[in-house]
């Protein structure tokens, strides 16, 4: 099945600041990429994902790379906000065949220090 | 509005005591899933269901069962409680073809 791997556990950047999440999947049917941020006793919610098709896709601040030859992807978060801190979880599946449930990697702790 | 929503948002049982999550959603989504959220495990699957009558088992299903008799409702039971299943529980539902996955607002539980 598919595996994937996130780092770092936790992330302190300055306000202001850029802020970088990688992960790494291990299926290469997995051909999309969703992130995920939950606040402190939220529910996890979508705010970006990527299909294979594509090599990055922008939202404002937010922006997700894929290089799907590494099988790896990353979420940058530029001019960092208080309210950016969160815990981060990127995802993957395959939209076309098999497993229809995302497999999550184990969260990113982001802290922005005002 | 449609949501997703489950119920109790909180609880805690008895060790070896059978205890049932709910979870029910407005979408009409075909696709339901329980997943388990633990401190440096992120999210793991433990359920999903394609449609009514349909279940399938995640990485985590041991001690875990689910039933689908309508689109709406996925209950998650835990035949009998273990303090390993102390977790924050989350339901999430998506369309069929879509890659979305929307979640409710979880339920912790605590075995003791």
């Amino acid at each position: 099945g598919e595996n994937v791997e996130q780092h770092p556990s936790t992330l302190s950047v300055q306000e202001g600041d850029s802020a970088v999440i990688k992960c790494t999947y291990s299926d290469s049917a997995s051909n999309y990429f969703p992130w995920y941020k939950q606040e402190l006793g939220k529910r996890p919610q979508l705010i970006i994902d990527i299909r294979s098709n594509v090599g990055e896709k922008k939202d404002q601040r937010i922006a997700v790379t894929l290089n799907k030859t590494a099988k790896h992807f990353s979420l940058h978060i530029t001019e960092t906000q208080p309210e950016d801190s969160a815990v981060y979880f990127c995802a993957a599946r395959d939209l076309l065949t098999g497993r229809r449930a995302l497999t999550f990697g184990s969260g990113t702790r982001l802290q922005v220090q005002p | 509005d449609a949501e997703i929503t489950q119920s109790p948002r909180h609880k805690i049982t008895e060790t070896g005591r059978q205890v049932t999550l709910a979870c029910h959603q407005t979408w009409n989504h075909n696709n339901m899933f329980w997943y388990r959220q633990d401190l440096g495990h992120g999210l793991r699957l433990i359920h999903y269901s394609y449609g009514v009558q349909d279940t399938n088992k995640g990485e985590v299903s041991d001690g875990y069962s689910v039933s689908r008799s309508n689109t709406e409702d996925l209950p998650l039971t835990l035949e009998s409680a273990a303090s390993s299943q102390t977790s924050v529980y989350f339901c999430a539902s998506r369309p069929k073809l879509t890659g979305e996955a929307f979640f409710g607002q979880g339920t912790r539980l605590t075995v003791v």
